[in-house]
């Protein structure tokens, strides 16, 4: 079964300034895809950034960017500028590729503060 | 594209009472799923329907769970015997085939008295 580790719990970042969320998972399979899902208070689940397993090339959506090291099995996210708005639980989470396989499996999540 | 509705937003119930809930999907996605989020934890998966057909059930779906999808458009929750431990965010998520990703609604959080 996959598993997916978010070690830090909360992180804090002064506004405009960067930060970067870590994640690691564990998988055999070797085409999947990587999520970034952000969780504002009361708010629903929206989709950040998303990485197929099989690019190299690291995915980038405006201010976020993720650092995708497949050997390691890694996958950070990069929060470039950061606004007040981006205070939130953010979870990585991930979905294997196998026709079966669609649900997400989470990681425990990262709430990030932004001071102004 | 108006998202994905989940009804009631917040529902408090005695323990031993059935509650129900309703999620109704983005309306071209074929694809449902149900989640189950406790505080300061991430979503857990519960069960998964293409269509009509619940194609995957998780075994954190006890007997006292059970979810249907007729005519494969919106989906339903319902728990038996309610118990204390199943307080938590119950969050429905939709999306279309293929490696499209998931798309949640708020969430229906369950209160056990």
């Amino acid at each position: 079964a996959q598993t997916v580790t978010q070690s830090q719990p909360e992180m804090s970042v002064q506004e405009a300034e960067t930060v970067t969320l870590s994640c690691t998972y564990d998988t055999s399979e070797s085409d999947y895809y990587l999520f970034w899902y952000k969780q504002p208070p009361s708010r629903q689940m929206i989709l950040v950034i998303r990485q197929e397993a099989y690019k190299q090339q690291n995915a980038t959506e405006n201010r976020f960017s993720v650092n995708f090291q497949k050997a390691a099995k890694s996958f950070s996210l990069k929060i470039s500028d950061s606004q007040l708005g981006d205070a939130a639980m953010y979870f990585c989470a991930y979905r294997s590729a196998q026709a079966a396989g669609n649900k997400l499996t989470f990681g425990g999540g990262t709430r990030v503060l932004v001071k102004p | 594209d108006t998202g994905v509705s989940q009804n009631p937003r917040h529902k408090i119930t005695k323990r031993g009472q059935n509650v129900t809930f309703r999620c109704d999907p983005i309306s071209e996605h074929n694809r449902l799923y149900w989640y189950r989020q406790t505080l300061g934890q991430g979503p857990e998966f519960l069960t998964y329907f293409q269509n009509e057909a619940q194609l995957e059930k998780s075994r954190l779906l006890s007997d006292r769970f059970s979810a249907e999808r007729p005519k494969g458009s919106f989906s339903t929750l319902e728990i038996q015997r309610t118990e204390q431990g199943d307080s938590a965010m119950y969050l429905c998520a939709s999306s279309r085939g293929g490696a499209q990703p998931q798309h949640f609604g708020d969430g229906t959080r369950l209160s056990i008295l």
